[in-house]
Order: C-alpha cells, then sequence, then structure tokens
C-alpha cells in the first residue's frame, strides 16, 4: 500500500474551520483515500473516503488534488469534541495501514 | 449497545501465560480485523478474516493466532504472553468502505 504523510500535529480555534492535509505521491490508480480519526480513549472512527471527487458528509469534506497526490480533510467548523488524531490511509484492499496520523488540538 | 464489543476491556498477566481477547458484533458484516496500538503510534494489523473459513496474517502476526467461531465472533489468542505484547487491542468489522471499531481491550504482560 501507498504510503501517506501528514504533519504530526496541528493548532485550531474552535468554530473555526480546520484543514488537515495529506500527501500521497505515490497513490496507485485504484487507491482509495481514507480518513479516520481517534478520540482519546476511543477506537478510530471513520470520518470519510473517496477515490477522485470531492466528497461531503456531515461530518467533513473531503477535497483531492487533481493529481490526486494530496488531500485535504475539511472540518468546516472545529468543536472541542474534534481534538483527535487524524489518520489519512490509501487502501484498495480494505486493509488499512494505519501511520502515526495529526494530532488535531482544539483551543476554546 | 454497543455494534462491536471486545473482552475483557483490561487484562493483566504474566510473561508464558496463555491469553484469550474476544470480540463480537452485532452489524451482520463478515469481514473482520484485529489490530494493536503502542503508545504514540497507529494501528498495527495482526489478523483480518473475511469469513468464517478465510484468515489472513497481517503485519504483524508472529506470536499471535486467531479463532473465527462463527460470523460475529472473532478470537484473538497469545499462546504464550511476552511482556513486548503489552499494548492496546482493536476489533473492527468492515462494510463496504467504512471499518467500525469496538472499544479496545487494554493488555499488560509482566
Amino acid at each position: 500500500d501507498a504510503k501517506t504523510t501528514q504533519p504530526n500535529s496541528m493548532e485550531s480555534n474552535e468554530e473555526e474551520p480546520v484543514h488537515l492535509p495529506c500527501n500521497h505521491s505515490t497513490i496507485s490508480g485504484t487507491d482509495y483515500i481514507h480518513w479516520y480519526r481517534q478520540l482519546p480513549s476511543q477506537g478510530p472512527e471513520y470520518v470519510i473516503h473517496g477515490l477522485t471527487s470531492n466528497v461531503n458528509n456531515r461530518m467533513a469534506s473531503l477535497a483531492i488534488a487533481e493529481d490526486r497526490k494530496s488531500s485535504t480533510l475539511i472540518l468546516h467548523r472545529a468543536t472541542l469534541r474534534d481534538a483527535a488524531v487524524y489518520y489519512c490511509i490509501l487502501s484498495n484492499t480494505g486493509k488499512l495501514i494505519f501511520g502515526q496520523g495529526t494530532t488535531l488540538q482544539v483551543k476554546p | 449497545d454497543a455494534d462491536v464489543t471486545q473482552t475483557p476491556r483490561n487484562r493483566i498477566t504474566k510473561t508464558g501465560k496463555r491469553i484469550m481477547l474476544e470480540c463480537s458484533q452485532t452489524k451482520g458484516h463478515d469481514r473482520m480485523y484485529w489490530y494493536r496500538q503502542d503508545p504514540g503510534l497507529g494501528l498495527r494489523l495482526i489478523y483480518y478474516s473475511f469469513d468464517v473459513k478465510d484468515i489472513n496474517k497481517g503485519e504483524i502476526s508472529d506470536g499471535y493466532s486467531v479463532s473465527r467461531q462463527a460470523q460475529a465472533k472473532f478470537s484473538l489468542s497469545l499462546e504464550s504472553a511476552i511482556p513486548n505484547q503489552t499494548a492496546l487491542y482493536f476489533c473492527a468489522t468492515r462494510s463496504y468502505n467504512e471499518q467500525f471499531f469496538g472499544p479496545g481491550t487494554r493488555l499488560t504482560v509482566l
């Protein structure tokens, strides 16, 4: 599975948008881009996924670059409950290979 | 009620002991997974199962075995526990492109 690169940590203010970047320059044509997050003391939870087009759901939006070598997870209005580790994962087999993710801190 | 449950939630055991971690799901999914997570790191895949008769090794299967007793149950065993197996263990199920994780089992091997 192709590798992803994410910043180790990011900070955001409450009620402001957050853009979490992910680079995946070796992505293959069949790789889906998945985002999961892990809140403190919990198992990971699914956030969103996409292949080529931008995607929106109730939790977030996923913006995928035209060449698919990078993507951005967008939280439109961060809340304190969004403080978590966010994982960007590529997969075309259903197996998820987790990296270290981005630790998002949300300040009140 | 949670869709994916894990028992026990916490366990302390001694080196050399055999231990089993259990996972049950009510989601009706065929695919199930076991991961471990070490402090400050992401999850690593131990074993996965596409159905009752199809079990596969993941990244770090050495020292572990699994049993898929039924569609709803997937157990992870440590035949002879060692201290470096101290970790947080997660079970997950999968439907289409989404995995659903249990709450985790914190295992300490002394």
